[in-house]
């Protein structure tokens, strides 16, 4: 079956702008997870969503970030004012929750000039 | 505060010969423990993880990792590395049910 997608693939723009970023899960995975990857950073984890509520956003580096999940489904990352640090790659997962796997999607390459 | 450590930022092994990357964790109890590989390019592949039991976790592509509870090691090997293998390697710790925490990856290089 498709797996994690992530859309756009890349996405340059300008600091101050604001942007959002899509996931779409693996169809049943009830949990989604956003990560940023960072060449000074490495791995980080951003926020966690069971359904549609968000129980862990403690990874979220500032209030120019937020995320939603509808439909228990579709994530969209939004980072508002970007800066030149927001620049990384922006990770998305799904699992059917509990201990299962995260299956990652291909990430969005997000260049703030 | 939890924390995952890979002491080696990049190893350089010859196609053929054995592998082995190092992880060690910090954590309060035994947390799960997982290792992706990521190929340039591309998203992040989970090769094993180790929830409990058997302390020895065979993975795909030949991989398999020894969890040591004294040691708090979840070390990767491999016997015969292939060129194939030329990747970035993480190492996570799972925390209960939801984030991963990742360590900052060894990359790999195989010569021929």
């Amino acid at each position: 079956g498709a797996g994690v997608s992530q859309s756009p693939s890349n996405k340059v723009t300008e600091k101050g702008k604001d942007v959002e970023l899509r996931c779409d899960p693996i169809s049943g995975h009830t949990a989604l997870y956003w990560y940023r990857q960072s060449l000074g950073q490495g791995l980080e984890f951003l926020i966690y969503f069971q359904g549609n509520s968000a129980p862990d956003k403690s990874g979220l580096p500032s209030d120019r970030f937020s995320a939603e999940r509808t439909g228990g489904s579709v994530s969209t990352l939004t980072i508002q004012r970007t800066q030149q640090e927001d620049s990384a790659v922006y990770l998305c997962a799904s699992s059917l929750g509990g201990s299962d796997e995260q299956y990652f999607g291909p990430g969005t390459r997000l260049t703030v000039t | 505060a939890q924390s995952v450590t890979q002491p080696d930022i990049h190893i350089t092994v010859s196609e053929g010969a054995s592998l082995e990357l190092r992880c060690n964790y910090s954590y309060g109890a035994t947390p799960y423990l997982f290792w992706y590989v990521q190929s340039p390019g591309q998203g992040l592949q989970l090769l094993l993880k180790y929830f409990s039991g058997d302390t020895l976790v065979q993975g795909i592509k030949g991989f398999e990792a020894e969890f040591k509870r004294s040691q708090s090691s979840f070390n990767l090997r491999k016997p015969s590395v292939h060129w194939s293998d030329a990747a970035e390697y993480f190492c996570a710790v799972g925390l209960n049910t939801d984030k991963l925490i990742f360590g900052t990856g060894t990359r790999l290089q195989v010569f021929p």
